[in-house]
Protein backbone atom coordinates (compact mmCIF):
# COMPACT_ATOMS: atom_id res chain seq x y z
CA UNK A 1 0.00 0.00 0.00
CA UNK A 2 1.16 3.53 -0.66
CA UNK A 3 2.08 4.81 2.69
CA UNK A 4 3.46 8.04 3.99
CA UNK A 5 4.14 9.55 7.83
CA UNK A 6 2.81 12.45 8.92
CA UNK A 7 2.98 14.59 12.16
CA UNK A 8 -0.41 13.81 14.00
CA UNK A 9 -1.13 17.36 14.93
CA UNK A 10 0.75 20.67 14.22
CA UNK A 11 0.12 24.23 15.45
CA UNK A 12 0.77 27.54 14.40
CA UNK A 13 0.18 31.48 14.22
CA UNK A 14 -1.84 33.62 11.87
CA UNK A 15 -0.13 35.22 9.42
CA UNK A 16 3.23 32.79 9.59
CA UNK A 17 4.72 30.09 7.78
CA UNK A 18 3.94 27.04 8.26
CA UNK A 19 5.58 23.83 7.21
CA UNK A 20 3.98 20.87 7.02
CA UNK A 21 6.18 17.39 6.74
CA UNK A 22 5.34 14.31 4.84
CA UNK A 23 7.91 11.34 4.76
CA UNK A 24 7.51 8.94 1.55
CA UNK A 25 11.14 6.81 1.86
CA UNK A 26 9.64 4.18 -0.25
CA UNK A 27 8.31 5.98 -3.06
CA UNK A 28 8.88 5.25 -6.62
CA UNK A 29 10.08 7.27 -9.18
CA UNK A 30 6.76 6.98 -10.95
CA UNK A 31 4.45 8.17 -8.16
CA UNK A 32 3.77 11.95 -7.68
CA UNK A 33 2.94 13.34 -3.96
CA UNK A 34 -0.57 14.90 -3.71
CA UNK A 35 -1.51 16.99 -0.77
CA UNK A 36 -5.58 17.41 0.06
CA UNK A 37 -6.82 19.17 2.79
CA UNK A 38 -10.46 18.63 4.34
CA UNK A 39 -11.87 21.24 6.24
CA UNK A 40 -14.34 20.70 8.97
CA UNK A 41 -17.61 19.13 8.15
CA UNK A 42 -16.47 19.28 4.66
CA UNK A 43 -14.79 16.85 2.24
CA UNK A 44 -10.97 17.44 0.64
CA UNK A 45 -9.81 19.27 -1.06
CA UNK A 46 -7.00 19.05 -3.69
CA UNK A 47 -4.35 21.63 -2.59
CA UNK A 48 -1.12 20.80 -4.84
CA UNK A 49 1.07 18.08 -6.02
CA UNK A 50 4.28 17.49 -7.46
CA UNK A 51 6.71 14.66 -8.93
CA UNK A 52 10.29 15.87 -8.45
CA UNK A 53 10.73 19.94 -8.99
CA UNK A 54 9.37 22.45 -6.34
CA UNK A 55 5.79 23.34 -7.35
CA UNK A 56 3.68 26.84 -6.47
CA UNK A 57 0.10 27.33 -7.13
CA UNK A 58 -2.14 30.07 -5.61
CA UNK A 59 -2.99 27.89 -2.72
CA UNK A 60 0.50 27.01 -1.37
CA UNK A 61 4.14 25.80 -2.20
CA UNK A 62 5.36 22.05 -2.22
CA UNK A 63 9.11 21.51 -1.68
CA UNK A 64 10.20 17.56 -2.99
CA UNK A 65 13.41 16.51 -1.71
CA UNK A 66 15.82 15.83 -4.27
CA UNK A 67 15.85 12.07 -3.03
CA UNK A 68 12.24 12.42 -3.64
CA UNK A 69 11.46 10.35 0.14
CA UNK A 70 10.41 13.52 1.57
CA UNK A 71 8.58 16.30 1.18
CA UNK A 72 6.70 19.81 2.47
CA UNK A 73 3.84 21.77 1.56
CA UNK A 74 4.28 25.35 2.73
CA UNK A 75 1.44 27.55 3.44
CA UNK A 76 3.01 31.03 3.12
CA UNK A 77 0.68 32.89 5.57
CA UNK A 78 -1.62 30.52 7.61
CA UNK A 79 -4.86 32.25 7.48
CA UNK A 80 -8.20 30.69 10.50
CA UNK A 81 -9.35 29.08 7.36
CA UNK A 82 -6.52 27.07 6.92
CA UNK A 83 -6.94 24.81 10.10
CA UNK A 84 -7.76 21.51 8.80
CA UNK A 85 -6.50 17.92 8.31
CA UNK A 86 -3.73 18.08 5.60
CA UNK A 87 -2.76 14.54 3.88
CA UNK A 88 0.24 13.61 1.81
CA UNK A 89 -0.42 11.14 -0.13
CA UNK A 90 1.18 8.81 -3.15
CA UNK A 91 -0.44 8.45 -6.35
CA UNK A 92 0.58 6.07 -9.09
CA UNK A 93 -1.35 5.66 -12.31
CA UNK A 94 -5.05 6.66 -12.57
CA UNK A 95 -7.10 7.94 -9.69
CA UNK A 96 -6.82 5.92 -6.56
CA UNK A 97 -6.06 8.09 -3.25
CA UNK A 98 -4.93 5.95 -0.59
CA UNK A 99 -5.48 8.71 2.53
CA UNK A 100 -3.50 8.37 6.01
CA UNK A 101 -4.41 9.86 9.73
CA UNK A 102 -3.28 13.29 8.10
CA UNK A 103 -1.62 16.41 10.33
CA UNK A 104 -4.59 18.16 12.28
CA UNK A 105 -3.04 21.69 11.87
CA UNK A 106 -4.48 24.31 14.23
CA UNK A 107 -3.93 28.20 13.52
CA UNK A 108 -3.90 30.36 16.69
CA UNK A 109 -5.09 34.09 15.87
CA UNK B 1 -19.19 24.89 -13.92
CA UNK B 2 -20.87 22.94 -11.17
CA UNK B 3 -18.90 21.37 -8.90
CA UNK B 4 -19.33 17.66 -7.02
CA UNK B 5 -23.12 17.46 -5.62
CA UNK B 6 -24.07 14.31 -3.47
CA UNK B 7 -27.78 13.28 -2.21
CA UNK B 8 -28.98 13.20 0.41
CA UNK B 9 -26.64 14.86 2.82
CA UNK B 10 -27.81 12.72 5.70
CA UNK B 11 -29.63 9.20 6.36
CA UNK B 12 -30.48 6.90 8.97
CA UNK B 13 -30.88 3.32 7.97
CA UNK B 14 -31.72 0.23 10.35
CA UNK B 15 -29.10 -2.77 9.90
CA UNK B 16 -29.89 -5.23 7.16
CA UNK B 17 -31.75 -3.02 5.13
CA UNK B 18 -30.48 -1.89 1.45
CA UNK B 19 -29.39 2.51 0.79
CA UNK B 20 -28.64 3.83 -2.37
CA UNK B 21 -26.44 7.13 -2.65
CA UNK B 22 -25.90 9.60 -5.29
CA UNK B 23 -23.08 11.49 -6.71
CA UNK B 24 -23.40 14.40 -9.73
CA UNK B 25 -19.84 14.77 -11.44
CA UNK B 26 -17.98 17.80 -11.99
CA UNK B 27 -19.00 18.81 -15.76
CA UNK B 28 -16.29 17.17 -18.08
CA UNK B 29 -15.43 14.31 -16.12
CA UNK B 30 -16.07 11.20 -16.46
CA UNK B 31 -14.01 9.30 -13.86
CA UNK B 32 -15.70 8.87 -10.03
CA UNK B 33 -14.34 7.41 -7.17
CA UNK B 34 -16.25 6.62 -3.70
CA UNK B 35 -14.22 6.75 -0.68
CA UNK B 36 -15.98 5.84 3.37
CA UNK B 37 -14.50 7.97 6.18
CA UNK B 38 -15.30 6.35 9.56
CA UNK B 39 -15.20 9.19 12.06
CA UNK B 40 -11.89 10.53 13.02
CA UNK B 41 -10.26 8.49 10.29
CA UNK B 42 -9.00 9.60 6.84
CA UNK B 43 -11.14 8.58 3.75
CA UNK B 44 -10.83 5.45 2.90
CA UNK B 45 -10.97 3.84 -0.96
CA UNK B 46 -13.96 1.93 -2.05
CA UNK B 47 -14.11 1.71 -5.68
CA UNK B 48 -13.67 4.00 -9.11
CA UNK B 49 -15.60 3.86 -12.06
CA UNK B 50 -14.59 4.92 -15.78
CA UNK B 51 -16.60 5.22 -18.64
CA UNK B 52 -19.31 3.26 -16.69
CA UNK B 53 -16.68 -0.05 -15.69
CA UNK B 54 -15.68 -0.43 -12.59
CA UNK B 55 -11.98 0.79 -13.00
CA UNK B 56 -10.39 -0.79 -9.36
CA UNK B 57 -11.93 -1.38 -5.99
CA UNK B 58 -10.61 -0.94 -2.28
CA UNK B 59 -10.73 -3.69 0.55
CA UNK B 60 -14.81 -3.78 0.73
CA UNK B 61 -17.00 -6.51 0.26
CA UNK B 62 -19.25 -7.22 -2.15
CA UNK B 63 -22.35 -5.92 -0.33
CA UNK B 64 -21.21 -2.51 -1.75
CA UNK B 65 -21.40 -2.00 -5.31
CA UNK B 66 -21.69 1.16 -7.97
CA UNK B 67 -22.80 2.42 -11.17
CA UNK B 68 -21.92 5.32 -13.20
CA UNK B 69 -24.41 6.68 -15.71
CA UNK B 70 -23.74 7.65 -19.61
CA UNK B 71 -23.88 11.52 -17.87
CA UNK B 72 -21.19 10.32 -15.23
CA UNK B 73 -23.25 10.68 -12.87
CA UNK B 74 -22.94 7.43 -9.85
CA UNK B 75 -24.70 5.92 -7.79
CA UNK B 76 -23.13 3.96 -4.64
CA UNK B 77 -25.24 0.50 -3.67
CA UNK B 78 -24.95 -1.10 0.15
CA UNK B 79 -26.69 -4.29 0.92
CA UNK B 80 -27.33 -5.50 4.45
CA UNK B 81 -26.62 -2.75 5.99
CA UNK B 82 -24.44 -2.94 9.23
CA UNK B 83 -23.81 -0.66 12.28
CA UNK B 84 -20.16 -0.38 11.18
CA UNK B 85 -21.40 1.12 7.83
CA UNK B 86 -21.88 4.62 9.78
CA UNK B 87 -19.45 6.82 7.82
CA UNK B 88 -19.16 9.91 5.86
CA UNK B 89 -19.46 8.69 2.06
CA UNK B 90 -17.70 10.90 -0.10
CA UNK B 91 -17.86 10.68 -3.88
CA UNK B 92 -14.66 12.23 -5.96
CA UNK B 93 -15.11 13.12 -9.75
CA UNK B 94 -11.81 13.24 -12.15
CA UNK B 95 -10.66 13.23 -15.50
CA UNK B 96 -8.92 9.99 -16.46
CA UNK B 97 -5.29 10.34 -16.81
CA UNK B 98 -2.99 7.30 -16.84
CA UNK B 99 -0.24 9.15 -15.22
CA UNK B 100 -0.38 10.43 -11.42
CA UNK B 101 -1.29 13.97 -12.38
CA UNK B 102 -4.79 14.31 -12.01
CA UNK B 103 -6.61 15.83 -9.06
CA UNK B 104 -9.93 14.79 -7.71
CA UNK B 105 -12.79 17.28 -6.85
CA UNK B 106 -15.04 16.12 -3.73
CA UNK B 107 -18.49 16.72 -2.82
CA UNK B 108 -19.78 17.55 0.58
CA UNK B 109 -20.34 13.79 1.14
CA UNK B 110 -23.85 12.05 2.98
CA UNK B 111 -23.38 11.05 6.53
CA UNK B 112 -24.99 7.70 6.54
CA UNK B 113 -26.06 6.11 10.40
CA UNK B 114 -26.96 2.85 10.63
CA UNK B 115 -29.28 1.69 13.97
Amino acid sequence: DAKTTQPNSMESNEEEPVHLPCNHSTISGTDYIHWYRQLPSQGPEYVIHGLTSNVNNRMASLAIAEDRKSSTLILHRATLRDAAVYYCIRVASGSRLTFGEGTQLTVNP
Amino acid sequence: ETGVTQSPTHLIKTRGQQVTLRCSSQSGHNTVSWYQQALGQGPQFIFQYYREEENGRGNFPPRFSGLQFPNYSSELNVNALELDDSALYLCASSLWRTSGTNEQFFGPGTRLTVL
